[in-house]
This record gives structure tokens, sequence and C-alpha cells, in this order.
């Protein structure tokens, strides 16, 4: 069964553009979460999107915004990129119920470099 | 405010030997507990569980205990191996809005192995 498939890879953007990545979650997944991983800060969650609706939002700024379709692939777009933005942006996949959700599949990331 | 705290950013262990690794929590509505083991440039990936109602999961060289009244988990890897260095994150897991599960990370420790 496929992974969780993030898209790109790697990225380097400058101060001030905008950027999106893409995260096609497991087949029959209908959540997908967005972290940021930094040095030393962990994985700050991001939101999390669940039959194309946002169902939950963590503490970052409203330059930070995604959408789900309804083939549960989900995007997450950053505008205005500041030099802290640099991270690895973490995908997980889930079914996205109480009963059958015990942990989260990754996708291996988007290596975002603001320069 | 962390509700998931891995006090200890690096551990270092001598191959063979033990490798302890702790991690505390405050929500006492979390029912639910995972580790995830991290390599560089890579998304985390699920290693072992444990329910609330254990104290105790075992899975090869890999051991959870839960310490519910501490609100204390560790794991523990016996022997360790060089291919086990890594960031390993603790994870904590309760039912959020609506239906949904929301796992909370701790900021992660750093394994090496040293041959």
């Amino acid at each position: 069964k496929a992974g969780v498939t993030q898209t790109p890879r790697y990225l380097i953007k400058t101060r001030g553009q905008q950027v999106t990545l893409s995260c096609s979650p497991i087949s029959g997944h209908r959540s997908v979460s967005w972290y940021q991983q930094t040095p030393g800060q962990g994985l700050q969650f991001l939101f999390e999107y669940f039959s194309e609706t946002q169902r939950n939002k963590g503490n970052f700024p409203g330059r930070f915004s995604g959408r789900q379709f309804s083939n549960s692939r989900s995007e997450m777009n950053v505008s205005t990129l500041e030099l802290g933005d640099s991270a690895l942006y973490l995908c997980a996949s889930s079914f996205g119920t109480y009963s059958r959700d015990y942990g989260y599949t990754f996708g291996s990331g988007t290596r975002l470099t603001v320069v | 405010d962390q509700q998931v705290k891995q006090n200890s950013p690096s551990l270092s262990v001598q191959e063979g030997r033990i490798s302890i690794l702790n991690c505390d929590y405050t929500n006492s509505m979390f029912d639910y507990f995972l580790w995830y083991k991290k390599y560089p440039a890579e998304g985390p990936t699920f290693l072992i569980s444990i329910s609330s109602i254990k104290d105790k999961n075992e899975d090869g060289r890999f051991t959870v205990f839960l310490n519910k009244s501490a609100k204390h988990l560790s794991l523990h890897i016996v022997p360790s191996q060089p291919g086990d260095s890594a960031v390993y994150f603790c994870a904590a897991s309760a039912r959020s809005s609506g239906s949904a599960r929301q796992l909370t990370f701790g900021s992660g420790t750093q394994l090496t192995v040293l041959p």
C-alpha cells in the first residue's frame, strides 16, 4: 500500500514569496495533519483537515493556510515568506476518527529554505 | 504550555547497553502514548505505543513503561545498536474536537549509540 507522498522534497524560496506544498495521504485516510519541524522545537502542529474541512488549528500566523480536496489530498500554503519559515514541513495521514486512530503515518517531508 | 515534555535533548549510550528515553506529560486526558523515531531528512516512523490501561508494552528490543500517577513514560532499548541513533519523539493522544484524535509531540531526544 502506497505511503504518504509529499512534494516537492526540497524547495528554496526568497523572502516575501509564497509557497505551496502538497501531500497525498494513504488511500482510505481522510485526515491530513501538517507539522513544522525546526531544530530544537520538535514537531509543531499547524493544522488538520478532515473531509475537506479544517478541524484543528495550531498556533501559527494567518500566513500559514491549507486546504483539502475531495480525494483527501491536501495543500499547505505559506505567504510572505520569512527567514524563520525555513523548516522541514511534515504531513501526516490518518483515518481521522477516535476509535480507529492511534497514530499517524508521516511523509518524508518538504525541506523549505527561505533565503 | 508544553503538554508533553522530553527534558533531555540528547543521550549517548555505548553499543550493547540500555538506552532509556524519558517523557513527561501534564494532560490527564491523554489515554494513548506513542514513540516515533526520526532519521534526518525523513518523516518520523512509528516505533511502539501503549494504552493508558497498561503499564508496560514490549516489542523486541523496545519496551515502553507508563506510570500514570507520575504522568511519566519511558522507552527502553536493549541492547542498543548504532542503527538506533536517531531522534526519538514521545507523543500523546486524546480525543479532541468532534470525533477526532490529535497527537501532541514532545521536542525530541537525539539518541547516539556509540560503537
